[in-house]
């Protein structure tokens, strides 16, 4: 099994200030066939399912703001949030879908400082 | 649009069983692997099974190995989920989610509590 290994479990940030998280692979989720990184990130806040912000490691999904951005390639990846604001505190999780069993980072739960 | 609609969770109590019913329109269905995942209470995302376009091909969660089925009808483009031998630890929101395409796809999900 791909294991997926976030940090930092939480982070605490003031408005404004940049946000950084970091997901890494245990092996490669690049797909060769197309060359793209199979690797998603989620935003989840309390009581609601998760969001997806972002997949092939580095598209946004549409009507995500684009102070969310994410990174990487093959084993390690990055979500940033450019200027955290107060709506984006919340649990973020990333995930590989590359293959199975799907396979998802412990989260880092987001705060303002 | 895309939409998964996950529907079939309750209150059961152990040893009883449920089945999960996951509808999905706007995507050609029986073109996908489909999954379900879950997520217990003030914990993380966790797969808990998948399945080919066919039906054919099922892979699970060894937590849940022997009690959940998994499978499809492809007509009525439905993903299920039985849950037999329910236990405390399945309390859970149960999400289905399709990664076909490359772009995640997930349901609102569905509550499974087991209790007595």
């Amino acid at each position: 099994d791909i294991v997926m290994t976030q940090s930092p479990d939480s982070l605490a940030v003031s408005l404004g200030e940049r946000a950084t998280i970091d997901c890494k692979s245990s092996q490669s989720v690049l797909h060769s066939s197309n060359n793209t990184n199979r690797l998603a990130w989620y935003q989840q806040k309390p009581g609601q399912p998760p969001k997806l912000l972002i997949y092939w490691a580095s598209t946004r999904e549409s009507g995500v703001p684009d102070r969310f951005s994410g990174s990487g390639s093959g084993t390690d990846f990055t979500l940033t949030i450019s200027s955290l604001q107060a709506e984006d505190v919340a649990v973020y999780y990333c995930q590989q879908y590359y293959t199975d069993p799907l396979t998802f980072g412990g989260g880092t739960k987001v705060e303002i400082k | 649009e895309v939409q998964l609609v996950e529907s079939g969770g309750g209150l059961v109590q152990p040893g009883g069983s449920l089945r999960l019913s996951c509808v999905v329109s706007g995507l050609t269905f029986n073109n996908y692997w489909m999954h379900w995942v879950r997520q217990a209470p003030g914990k993380g995302l966790v797969w808990v099974s998948g399945i080919d376009t066919a039906g054919s091909s099922t892979r699970y969660a060894d937590s849940v190995k022997g009690r959940f089925t998994i499978s499809r009808d492809n007509a009525k483009n439905t993903l299920y989920l039985q849950l037999n031998s329910l236990r405390a630890e399945d309390t859970a929101v149960y999400y289905c989610a399709n990664y076909g395409s490359g772009r995640p796809y997930w349901g609102q999900g569905t509550l499974v509590a087991v209790s007595s």
